[in-house]
Parts: C-alpha cells; sequence; structure tokens
C-alpha cells in the first residue's frame, strides 16, 4: 500500500459525459500527479501541481483539466469524453517538486 | 514522441538467472532516472533510481547501471525470483520535473 489513495477504482460512462477522478495523496506529500495508461502504452504524464499550485503541464487534453485542494487532494475532470479516453489514470505523489513518486492503485475509465 | 522507450515488452528467465531489462532515451537533458514495478491491478511502485552523475547504483538483488554516452540504461536482477514477475517501467527526466515513462517490459521468471 503507497499510501495513495484514488476513487473509482472503476468508472463505466458514455461518449459526451463528464467525470471526476480523486486522488489523496500520501500523507505530508505536497505534490501530486497524473498519468494515463491507454493500452499498449507507457504512463503518459498529465499535469503536476505542487501545493495547490500547477507546476508542470504534460500531454493533457483541453478537455481535461485538475486542481489540488487546499488539503493537497486532487480532482481531474474528464470533459466531452470519447473513447479514445478509455485508459488507467493513475495518480502518484511526492514529498517536493521532484523525486520519487508513489502510485496509486489507478482508475480504469472505460468510455462506451 | 517516444522520449525513452524500453524496446522489448516481454522477457523470460529461469529462476537464479539473471534478469537484464533495458531502456533508451534520448534526450541528453535527462539527469535522474528510476525503475518502477507493476503487478496486475496495482499502481506501479518505485524500485530503483540513479542520477546522471552517477553510473551504477544497487540496491539488494537490484543493480542499476546508466551509460550516459549511449544514452542508455539497464537494470539487472540477480537472482531472479518467481515474485518479480511483473511489467518494470523505465523513467527519465530533466530539471522540469516532467517525468517520462517507457512503454514497460513483462518479466516472467519462471520457476
Amino acid at each position: 500500500d503507497s499510501g495513495v489513495t484514488q476513487t473509482p477504482k472503476h468508472l463505466i460512462t458514455a461518449t459526451g459525459q463528464r467525470v471526476t477522478l480523486r486522488c489523496s495523496p500520501r500523507s505530508g506529500d505536497l505534490s501530486v500527479y497524473w498519468y494515463q495508461q491507454s493500452l499498449d502504452q507507457g504512463l503518459q504524464f498529465l499535469i503536476q501541481y505542487y501545493n495547490g499550485e500547477e507546476r508542470a503541464k504534460g500531454n493533457i487534453l483541453e478537455r481535461f483539466s485538475a486542481q489540488q485542494f487546499p488539503d493537497l487532494h486532487s480532482e481531474l475532470n474528464l470533459s466531452s469524453l470519447e473513447l479514445g479516453d478509455s485508459a488507467l489514470y493513475f495518480c502518484a505523489s511526492s514529498v517536493g517538486t521532484s523525486g520519487s513518486q508513489f502510485f496509486g492503485p489507478g482508475t480504469r475509465l472505460t468510455v462506451l | 514522441d517516444q522520449q525513452v522507450k524500453q524496446n522489448s515488452p516481454s522477457l523470460s528467465v529461469q529462476e537464479g538467472r539473471i534478469s537484464i531489462l533495458n531502456c533508451d532515451y534520448t534526450n541528453s537533458m535527462f539527469d535522474y532516472f528510476l525503475w518502477y514495478k507493476k503487478y496486475p491491478a496495482e499502481g506501479p511502485t518505485f524500485l530503483i533510481s540513479i542520477s546522471s552523475i552517477k553510473d551504477k547504483n544497487e540496491d539488494g538483488r537490484f543493480t542499476v547501471f546508466l551509460n550516459k554516452s549511449a544514452k542508455h540504461l539497464s537494470l539487472h536482477i540477480v537472482p531472479s525470483q518467481p515474485g518479480d514477475s511483473a511489467v518494470y517501467f523505465c523513467a527519465a527526466s530533466a530539471l522540469s520535473n516532467q517525468f517520462y515513462f517507457g512503454t514497460g517490459t513483462s518479466l516472467t521468471v519462471i520457476p
């Protein structure tokens, strides 16, 4: 158990819909990262927040957005969902702005 | 544009032998490298790291080698155990802190 929690574990929705994925980092970690893992793909970095502020941005679509709240939990919002958005979404956390990251168990999103 | 590549999708090794997992990268600015291990239905777990000032880092049965001139990273597991069967991801970052991950190598250790 990494100490990073993600909810829900599974999510099934339809194209065009909007979903919110939630992540709680390990106690004491200030950075939260979001990754997408599609079939046969590596982990694609989406976005990083550090202590409530956006720190780095990767291959995140405009239809996706994220935020980190004062209690340090983070939410990833995915809107106008497409079939290709079906993937595993991982959240990770770290103490500082860099270094080893601890991953949550992931949320499996299926868009039908 | 895949900046970190793991060209072997799978690897099978006999228990007790050495497992060697390889990773290549293209960005010469990368200065920090990590290996993660992932079991099915779980998130990746950190295994071992190395910074670009070193060429080797060892932790028990796991050793990571870095060849900066070849932009090549490898993970050696000796001796391999059935519990090592998992997907292994290498990752690299530069000062920007964004980590780039490879596509993973599925290791099977045969008892």
